[in-house]
C-alpha cells in the first residue's frame, strides 16, 4: 500500500541556521507534490506545490526538491527564525493528494 | 472573504448520538473535502466534492455521510457516534483537485465522543 514517512521526531534547529525536513514515500509515484504548515490548534496552510517534472521549488526563503528515483523530498528553511517553528506536513497524489504525519520543527533563539 | 468556516469548533458527544458539522466556504471553489486528524498522525480524507450535487468516499468514510446541495456548504454528518469517531475535523477547499491546486483549511472542530 502507499506509504509516506516523515520524521516522526520533532527536528530542533538553531535560530539562523538552514532546516532540512525529508519526506519519503513507497509503492507510489505521485505527479505532484505539496508542502503545508501547520500552528497548533489550526488548519494546515499551504506552502509550495512542486510537479514530477521538477527538480526544485522556491519561495522566499523555502525551497522544496523532488526526487523521483530516490522517491523522496527535501524542504529546506534557509535563515530559519522561531516563527518558522510549527509541524510541516508532506502531501502527494494525482487526483487526490494524501498527507504524511508531519515534523514538529523547533527553531531556537 | 471569510475563507472556510466551520462550526461547531467544539462538541462532546455520546456515545451512539449524531450531529451535523457544519462547512462552508465562500471562494466559489468547486472541490471540497472533510478530513479528520488524530493526536500525532496524518490528515486522512473521509468525502470529498467535485460539486454541487456530486461526493465521493475517500480513505475513511464508514460512520459519516456527507451532502452537497449548494456550492458553498459541504455537511458532514456522523450517526451512532463511536470513540473512535474521537478527531480534530477539517474542511478544506480548491477550486481545482486537489493534488494541483491550493487547499484552503477551515480551522476545524475538535470531537470528543465518550
Amino acid at each position: 500500500s502507499q506509504k509516506i514517512e516523515q520524521n516522526s521526531e520533532a527536528l530542533n534547529i538553531q535560530e539562523g541556521k538552514t532546516a532540512t525536513l525529508t519526506c519519503n514515500y513507497t509503492n507510489y509515484s505521485p505527479a505532484y507534490l505539496q508542502w503545508y504548515r501547520q500552528d497548533p490548534g489550526r488548519g494546515p496552510v499551504f506552502l509550495l506545490l512542486i510537479r514530477e517534472n521538477e527538480k526544485e521549488k522556491r519561495k522566499e526563503r523555502l525551497k522544496v526538491t523532488f526526487d523521483t528515483t530516490l522517491k523522496q523530498s527535501l524542504f529546506h528553511i534557509t535563515a530559519s527564525q522561531p516563527a518558522d517553528s510549527a509541524t510541516y506536513l508532506c502531501a502527494l497524489g494525482d487526483d487526490k493528494i494524501i498527507f504524511g504525519k508531519g515534523t514538529r520543527l523547533h527553531i531556537l533563539p | 472573504n471569510a475563507g472556510v468556516t466551520q462550526t461547531p469548533k467544539f462538541r462532546i458527544l455520546k456515545i451512539g448520538q449524531s450531529m451535523t458539522l457544519q462547512c462552508t466556504q465562500d471562494m466559489n471553489h468547486n472541490y471540497m473535502y472533510w478530513y479528520r486528524q488524530d493526536p500525532g498522525m496524518g490528515l486522512k480524507l473521509i468525502y470529498y466534492s467535485v460539486g454541487a450535487g456530486i461526493t465521493d468516499k475517500g480513505e475513511v468514510p464508514n460512520g459519516y455521510n456527507v451532502s452537497r446541495s449548494t456550492t458553498e456548504d459541504f455537511p458532514l454528518r456522523l450517526e451512532l457516534a463511536a470513540p473512535s469517531q474521537t478527531s480534530v475535523y477539517f474542511c478544506a477547499s480548491s477550486s481545482r483537485g486537489s493534488s494541483t491546486d491550493t487547499q484552503y483549511f477551515g480551522p476545524g472542530t475538535r470531537l470528543t465522543v465518550l
